[in-house]
C-alpha cells in the first residue's frame, strides 16, 4: 500500500541551529510530494511541494527540501531555525489515482530552544 | 472572507446524535477535499468534490458519514448516529485546479463526541 513515513515523532533543536526532518515515501512511481506546517489551532499550511525536474525545491519561510529516488525520501531543511517554527509538520503525497487523495504522515512535532 | 471557513470550530455532540459541519471555500475553486485528523495523526482523506460532483468519496469510514457540496460552493459534512471514535478534527481545504496540488486548508472543526 502507498504509504508516506515520517520516523521522528517529536524533535528539539536549539534557536539558530539547523533542522532536517525526515520523510520516506512508499509508491511504485514518483509521486507528487509535499511538506505542510500546522500550528496549534490552525490549519495546514503548504511550506513546498515537488512534482518533476530539480531535487532541489525552495519553500516558504526559508525552508527546502531534497527528493532522492534512491532513497525514497524527501527530507525538510532549514539552516537555521527560529522560535516561530515551532510547530507540527506534515510530509505527504499524491495518490497517482486520485486527484485528492493526498496521504499524509503521521507529522512530527518540532521543538525550539532558546 | 480570504481563506477556507470552517463552522463551527468545536462541536460537543452526544453518542447518537447527528452533526453537520460546514466548509466554505476559496470563492472560484473548483475542488474541495475534506479530511479527518484523529489525535496525534496526520490527515486522513475522505472525500473529493470537483464542482458538484462527488469525484472520489472512498475514505468515508461508514455509511454514517455523507457529504455534499450541491452548488459546488459551500459544503456539508454530514456524520448520522455519532460514535465516540468520530472524534476527530475535520479539515476541508480548496483548490483552484482540479487536482490536490496547491489546496489551502481551513482551521478545521473539533468534533468531540461524549
Amino acid at each position: 500500500a502507498q504509504s508516506v513515513t515520517q520516523p521522528d515523532i517529536h524533535i528539539t533543536v536549539s534557536e539558530g541551529a539547523s533542522l532536517e526532518l525526515r520523510c520516506n515515501y512508499s509508491y511504485g512511481a514518483t509521486p507528487y510530494l509535499f511538506w505542510y506546517v500546522q500550528s496549534p489551532g490552525q490549519g495546514l499550511q503548504l511550506l513546498l511541494k515537488y512534482f518533476s525536474g530539480d531535487t532541489l525545491v525552495q519553500g516558504i519561510k526559508g525552508f527546502e527540501a531534497e527528493f532522492k529516488r534512491s532513497q525514497s525520501s524527501f527530507n525538510l531543511r532549514k539552516p537555521s531555525v527560529h522560535w516561530s517554527d515551532a510547530a507540527e509538520y506534515f510530509c505527504a503525497a499524491l495518490d497517482g489515482g486520485s486527484q485528492g487523495n493526498l496521504i499524509f504522515g503521521k507529522g512530527t512535532k518540532l521543538s525550539v530552544k532558546p | 472572507g480570504a481563506g477556507v471557513s470552517q463552522s463551527p470550530r468545536y462541536k460537543v455532540a452526544k453518542r447518537g446524535q447527528d452533526v453537520a459541519l460546514r466548509c466554505d471555500p476559496i470563492s472560484g475553486h473548483v475542488s474541495l477535499f475534506w479530511y479527518q485528523q484523529a489525535l496525534g495523526q496526520g490527515p486522513e482523506f475522505l472525500t473529493y468534490f470537483q464542482n458538484e460532483a462527488q469525484l472520489d468519496k472512498s475514505g468515508l469510514p461508514s455509511d454514517r458519514f455523507f457529504a455534499e457540496r450541491p452548488e459546488g460552493s459551500v459544503s456539508t459534512l454530514k456524520i448520522q448516529r455519532t460514535q465516540q471514535e468520530d472524534s476527530a478534527v475535520y479539515l476541508c481545504a480548496s483548490s483552484l485546479s482540479t487536482a490536490n496540488t496547491e489546496a489551502f486548508f481551513g482551521q478545521g472543526t473539533r468534533l468531540t463526541v461524549v
